[in-house]
């Protein structure tokens, strides 16, 4: 069936270095790939996204990079700051449905 | 924009009761909702599909008749555990989507505690 895996599990960086979490999926006829942010006990929220006739985007620190034909997509956090600090979940779907993965638990010092 | 309410927030209830969680677009008019299950440090298991003004999409493994949905308007679906047992305890959460279905923006989800 449909399976999104996200590596690593848990990541910890200092303050002010690079952040990398990859993602890989099995249903090619995924068209969108959100990356959401969760803090302990709240809501997961949308960080940025990316459809499949794009490559690459990028939102100030934030980038979401996109290999439609490895079925491989990747979040790269620069300059990282502790707020940074929670689980992020990628996905991958379409209009119908999401599936995601199994989340990063990212821990930035200070 | 984009405000999606869950409520209750939290529900602790006696095995056997029937619990109803609402989930609410607060400001768009949500064509799609979908409900989800988190278990403590897992990801978020979709659940099911619902759609306004027709039976929702369940997921497989997911029983429809334990776990009722409505969606009875752009802006109000309810999911009931019915029946609820220990092992229904979980954090529900629910996300709603213009039409075009992405991208999906989350409630503060519903923690589930079954006695």
């Amino acid at each position: 069936g449909e399976n999104v895996e996200q590596h690593p599990s848990t990541l910890s960086v200092q303050e002010g270095d690079s952040a990398v979490i990859k993602c890989t999926y099995s249903d090619s006829a995924s068209n969108y790939f959100p990356w959401y942010k969760q803090e302990l006990g709240k809501r997961p929220q949308l960080i940025i996204d990316i459809r499949s006739n794009v490559g690459e985007k990028k939102d100030q620190r934030i980038a979401v990079t996109l290999n439609k034909t490895a079925k491989h997509f990747s979040l790269h956090i620069t300059e990282t700051q502790p707020e940074d600090s929670a689980v992020y979940f990628c996905a991958a779907g379409n209009t119908d449905k999401l599936i995601f993965g199994t989340g990063t638990r990212l821990q930035v010092f200070p | 924009g984009a405000v999606v309410s869950q409520h209750p927030s939290w529900v602790i209830c006696k095995s056997g009761t029937s619990v109803k969680i609402e989930c609410r677009s607060l400001d768009f008019q949500a064509t799609t909702m979908f409900w989800y299950r988190q278990f403590p440090k897992q990801s978020l298991m979709l659940m099911a599909t619902s759609n306004e003004g027709s039976k929702a999409t369940y997921e497989q493994g997911v029983e429809k008749d334990k776990f009722l949905i409505n969606h009875a308007s752009l802006t109000l679906s309810t999911l009931t555990v019915t029946s609820a047992h220990p092992e229904d305890s979980s954090f529900y959460i629910c996300s709603a989507a213009l039409t075009g279905g992405q991208p999906q923006h989350f409630g503060d989800g519903t923690r589930l505690s079954i006695l």
